[in-house]
């Protein structure tokens, strides 16, 4: 299986730009997808095929990448984007993903 | 509006059978491919499987294949997880979840949509 490895944790303060990295263990081309998971919610979708901003999701989230390393990029960052941020690739056989990345705010 | 509901979680002993269901609405079920992903309790999401259109293709993770059966009533416009076997690791939210394939008949691609979960306990 295509392993997806992402940052435990990471703390910024409102206003500024973080980038959460996501690198696969094998090509996935550009399909990577993000989501945003909030405490006690179900996953919501974010970027598709790496930099495909969702549906209704705000302009200050962007995607980049292709074959093994990707980045959701935030800026700026508001309080309300305290989440776990998931990467998700749907290139090789099983979709997997990666084990989330915690973001706090100061 | 999409939304997903899901239903009949709950406890349930090791080795015996549950079935989930997931109630679709806002959007024409068969025309997307659909699946079930599960989160352990403070864990990552694993996916657990995936269906055709119409139902004729099902696709499992390693982890579930042989126990687990996913299926659809495009009528209803439902999805359900018939679940055997179960064992301690399987405890974890189910989340039903839209399924936008990559490309016209493929089971590849990204989850667009998901149900707010259904908690399943396995435990004597």
């Amino acid at each position: 299986d295509t392993v997806l490895t992402q940052s435990p944790a990471l703390a910024v303060s409102p206003g500024e730009r973080v980038s959460i990295s996501c690198r696969a263990s094998e090509g996935v081309n550009s399909y990577m997808h993000w989501y945003q998971q909030k405490p006690g919610q179900q996953p919501k979708l974010l970027i598709y095929k790496a930099s495909n901003l969702a549906s209704g999701v705000p302009a200050r989230f962007s995607g980049s990448g292709s074959g093994t390393d990707f980045t959701l990029t935030i800026d700026p960052v508001e309080a309300d984007d305290t989440a776990t941020y998931f990467c998700q690739q749907s290139w090789n056989d099983p979709p997997t993903f990666g084990g989330g990345t915690k973001l706090e705010l100061k | 509006e999409v939304q997903l509901v899901e239903s009949g979680g709950g406890l349930v002993q090791p080795g015996r059978s549950m079935k989930l269901s997931c109630a679709a609405s806002g959007f024409t079920f068969s025309d997307y491919y659909m699946a079930w992903v599960r989160q352990a309790p403070k864990k990552g999401l694993e996916w657990v499987a995936s269906i055709s259109y119409e139902g004729s293709s099902t696709y499992y993770g390693d982890s579930v294949k042989g126990r687990f059966t996913i299926s659809r009533d495009n009528a209803k416009s439902t999805l359900y997880l018939q679940m055997n076997s179960l064992r301690s690791e399987d405890t974890a939210t189910y989340y039903c979840a839209r399924l936008r394939s990559i490309y016209y008949y493929s089971s590849y691609g990204y989850f667009d949509y998901w149900g707010q979960g259904v908690m399943v306990t396995v435990s004597s």
